[in-house]
């Protein structure tokens, strides 16, 4: 079936670097995408989100790519910091109408060494 | 900041017994939802719940399976004769606003299945 997946399960960088997590999607359907962080022992968060007219939208220290060419998508952290080590995953609605109904990815797991 | 909680945090029960997983979502959203998530695996969409009745359900929401909102702030999920492999988190999450996919989940429950 269809399915959102990764390209890297870890992801390891160094407090102030700039992180990038990648993402492929495969449902060409799909026209509503997002970005969750998930810290040990919680639900995921909503970090970002992105719809398919739109190729890059940022937020507060985040910024998500849309490359719908390769059906890619991605998660830029500007200066990542400790807290922010977590597991990232993407999201889409799998080609639906329903924005609740998502589609996760496996997710990438982010450590920020101090 | 208003959250969605969760009750209980962990359950264990054996095979074959009911099990009901209790969530209290944002006092004003209108929309809910239940995702599970098996150790190691994505989180996968189970049902969405709008109106007083369920919008969509994935394939594994099958018989066994119910969601309820008994009164203006409970909303629930049964699992009428758990089986192993419904061993997961199960995660409840509310959405107040049209048009986006900010889901906000719970931390929640954990239910192991012996």
């Amino acid at each position: 079936g269809e399915s959102v997946g990764l390209h890297l399960p870890t992801l390891s960088v160094q407090e102030g670097d700039n992180s990038i997590i990648n993402c492929a999607y495969s449902n060409s359907a799909s026209d509503y995408f997002i970005w969750y962080k998930q810290e040990s022992g919680k639900g995921p968060q909503f970090i970002i989100d992105i719809r398919s007219n739109m190729d890059k939208r940022q937020g507060q220290r985040v910024t998500v790519l849309l490359n719908k060419t390769v059906k890619h998508l991605s998660l830029q952290i500007a200066a990542t910091q400790p807290g922010d080590s977590a597991v990232y995953f993407c999201a889409d609605n799998a080609g639906g109408t329903s924005y609740g109904k998502l589609t996760f990815g496996q997710g990438t797991i982010l450590t920020v060494h101090p | 900041e208003p959250e969605v909680t969760q009750t209980p945090s962990h359950q264990v029960t054996q095979m074959g017994q009911e099990v009901i997983l209790r969530c209290v979502p944002i006092s004003n959203h209108l929309y809910f939802y239940w995702y599970r998530q098996i150790l190691g695996q994505k989180v996968e969409f189970l049902v969405s719940f709008y109106n007083n009745e369920i919008s969509e359900k994935s394939e594994i929401f099958d018989d066994q399976f119910s969601v309820e909102r008994p009164d203006g702030s409970n909303f629930t999920l049964k699992i009428r004769s758990t089986k192993l492999e419904d061993s997961a988190m199960y995660f409840c999450a509310s959405r107040g606003q049209i048009g986006t996919g900010e889901l906000f989940f719970g931390e929640g429950s954990r239910l192991t299945v012996l």
